[in-house]
Parts: C-alpha cells; structure tokens; sequence
C-alpha cells in the first residue's frame, strides 16, 4: 500500500531556529505539494513541483520560506528562521501529472506538526 | 481567481440521521472536484471525486456527492450517519490541468452524537 511519508511528525522548536521537513512522494507519482494548516486559515497550498521543477510558490512567504526537491524521491521545506506565526501542520501530497491531460487524484502525507515558541 | 465555498462550518447529527453537506465553487472552467475526510489527528483521505461523466459520484463509506454545473456546487450526501463518521470534510477544487492545483474549502466539521 504505497503511503506519502513525512518527517518528523511532530517537531518543537524555539524562535529564530532552522527548521527542516522532509516528504518522500509516492514512487511514480511526479507531482509534489505542500500545504500549511492552521485553525485560523485552514488550508493553504504554499508550494508545488512537477517533475522536480518548482511551477508555483507563491503562496510561500520567500524571505523565509524554501522548497525543494534534491530527487524524485525527497521533498523539503525549510523554514529559516522559524517564527511562532509559523505553527501550524504541514501537509505533503503527491500526485501523477500527465502533460495534456487531467491529472490524478492528490495523496497526502501525515503532515508534520510544527510548535514554534 | 478561484474560490471554494463550504456554507456549514459545524454540523451536530445524531447517527442515522441523514447528511448533506454544501460546497459551491467559483471556476469558469473545467473543473475536477473533490472531497476529503479528516478524521481526528489523521492526515487528509480521498471521500470521492469528480472528473467527468456521471455527475453523480459514489465515494467511499457510503458517501456520494453531485455535481450540479448550473448551480457550480458538488453537494457531499450520506443517507445514515454513524458515530464514526465524526471528523471534518473538505471541499476541493482543481483546475484540471496537468497539475490539478487545488483550492480547498475552510471545511465542514462534523460530529455525529451516537
């Protein structure tokens, strides 16, 4: 049963730290997303990649936000430096995207929880 | 811009009551729709989708939801509740583009009182 993973699942930090979360997509699946969620403004798509290229992130704020995909098989998202505004959980989907065509469903992660203090 | 609409923030049901959860939509193009379940602690899971076809979409776990073009809405339905249906439902829009980018819906939280 293939699964998105994410680590860690639960992550506190304090202010001012560097923050990294990784995902690992589906194999095969060439579409990746990161999502915030936060009791106040619900779900958010920050970031997404189609075959490893970033094709929109702006709904990351830049100064302190990042993403990337080193692989087909490694997403992140760093946070540097982390503020408490930034506590939320983080989701990572992926998906299967075909050029032309309507792409697949969405599969998601875990997600991670990240405490700022 | 695209938005999605969830008109009930918190529904309380008693189980075998029936549900009928409301989304609308704002995309003037084509469209692929869905609807996710949250359950407590849990990560999003896939209830069903719509591409195309059958406007009528049968999901998992008794769900199913229409899509009503003229109305822009994929209204979520289940005829009898259970106690394990509590968790929270999200409405979901894609552009239905190669990517298929979502945009959610703030989510319908439901508990359901056995």
């Amino acid at each position: 049963d293939a699964r998105v993973t994410q680590t860690p699942r639960d992550k506190v930090t304090e202010m001012g730290q560097e923050v990294t979360m990784r995902c690992q997509p589906i194999l095969g699946h060439n579409t990746v997303f990161w999502y915030r969620q936060t009791m106040m403004q619900g779900l958010e798509l920050l970031a997404y990649f189609r075959n490893r290229a970033p094709l929109d992130d702006s709904g990351m704020p830049k100064d302190r936000f990042s993403a990337e995909m080193p692989d087909a098989t490694l997403a992140t998202l760093k946070i540097q430096p982390s503020e408490p505004r930034d506590s939320a959980v983080y989701f990572c989907a992926s998906g299967l995207g075909t050029s032309g065509g309507a792409a697949d469903t969405q599969y998601f992660g875990p997600g991670t929880r990240l405490t700022v203090l | 811009a695209q938005s999605v609409s969830q008109h009930n923030h918190h529904v309380i049901l008693s189980e075998a009551a029936s549900l009928e959860l409301g989304c609308n939509y704002s995309y003037g193009g084509t469209v692929n729709l869905f609807w996710y379940v949250q359950y407590p602690g849990q990560h999003l899971q896939l209830l069903l989708k719509y591409f195309s076809g059958d406007p009528l979409v049968k999901g998992i776990k008794g769900f199913e939801a229409e899509f009503i073009k003229s109305k822009f809405s994929f209204n979520l339905r289940k005829p009898s509740v259970q106690w394990s249906d509590t968790a929270e439902y999200f409405c979901a829009v894609g552009d239905g583009g190669a990517t298929n980018k979502l945009i959610f819906g703030t989510g319908t939280l439901l508990a359901v009182q056995p």
